[in-house]
């Protein structure tokens, strides 16, 4: 069956500092991937997508990019925010067969002044 | 609305009460997923509806959860006889598609605390 895998966390950072959160993926096919942010108390936010293989992802100056060849799609941002303290998931949705998306289990992200 | 909608935001119960959990979804999206989400964990799958087509209830994790779906729109989760380790926040998402490429969005949740 399909898999999502992330880093530990959490991952804690100073300010300006640059972020790179790992995943790595499972999957038959050619499945849509895609990064989710979960503020405090809220619920998960789609952040980016990539739908195809070397597509890159990106939005609020984080991004993404689907490879194939090491069935990854790291999530990066160049200076972090503290504001960006929060967690991340990693997904990814198979088209056929199953329709049910499957998750990693979320990367907690703390940025310090 | 524009997003997807959950009610109430909130619940507190007592250990062996009955809960209904409300998910109303985007317009015209055709798919419908609730997750539950523990203290610090993960997302853990438990019903998914997609049209009229008979739900996929493979992640629910007992006899006491059932959910329906009506109009193929609003979405009530039930939790029959709580017991404490059904505390959580319970996530509603909804897709406009099947083939993946659009992505779920979710609702803000329901922390359910059963006392």
């Amino acid at each position: 069956g399909n898999s999502v895998t992330q880093m530990e966390g959490p991952v804690t950072l100073s300010e300006e500092a640059f972020l790179t959160i790992n995943c790595t993926y499972t999957a038959t096919g050619y499945p849509s991937l895609f990064w989710y942010v979960q503020y405090p108390g809220e619920g998960l936010q789609l952040l980016l997508k990539a739908t195809k293989a070397d597509d890159k992802g990106s939005n609020k100056g984080f991004e993404a990019t689907y490879r194939k060849e090491t069935t990854s799609f790291h999530l990066e941002k160049g200076s972090v925010q503290v504001s960006d303290s929060a967690v991340y998931f990693c997904a990814l949705f198979q088209s056929g067969g199953s329709y049910i998306p499957t998750f990693g289990r979320g990367t907690s992200l703390i940025v310090h002044p | 609305g524009a997003g997807v909608s959950q009610s109430p935001s909130n619940k507190v119960t007592e250990k062996g009460k009955d809960v209904e959990l409300r998910c109303d979804p985007i317009s015209g999206h055709t798919a419908l997923y609730w997750y539950r989400q523990s203290l610090g964990q993960g997302l853990e799958f438990l019903i998914y509806f997609q049209g009229n087509s008979a739900p996929d209830k493979s992640g629910l994790p007992s006899d006491r959860f059932s959910a329906e779906r009506t109009g193929g729109s609003v979405s009530t989760l039930t939790i029959q006889r709580t017991q404490q380790e059904d505390s959580a926040v319970y996530l509603c998402a909804s897709s406009t598609n099947t083939h993946g490429t659009a992505g779920a969005f979710f609702g803000q949740g329901t922390r359910l605390t059963v006392v």
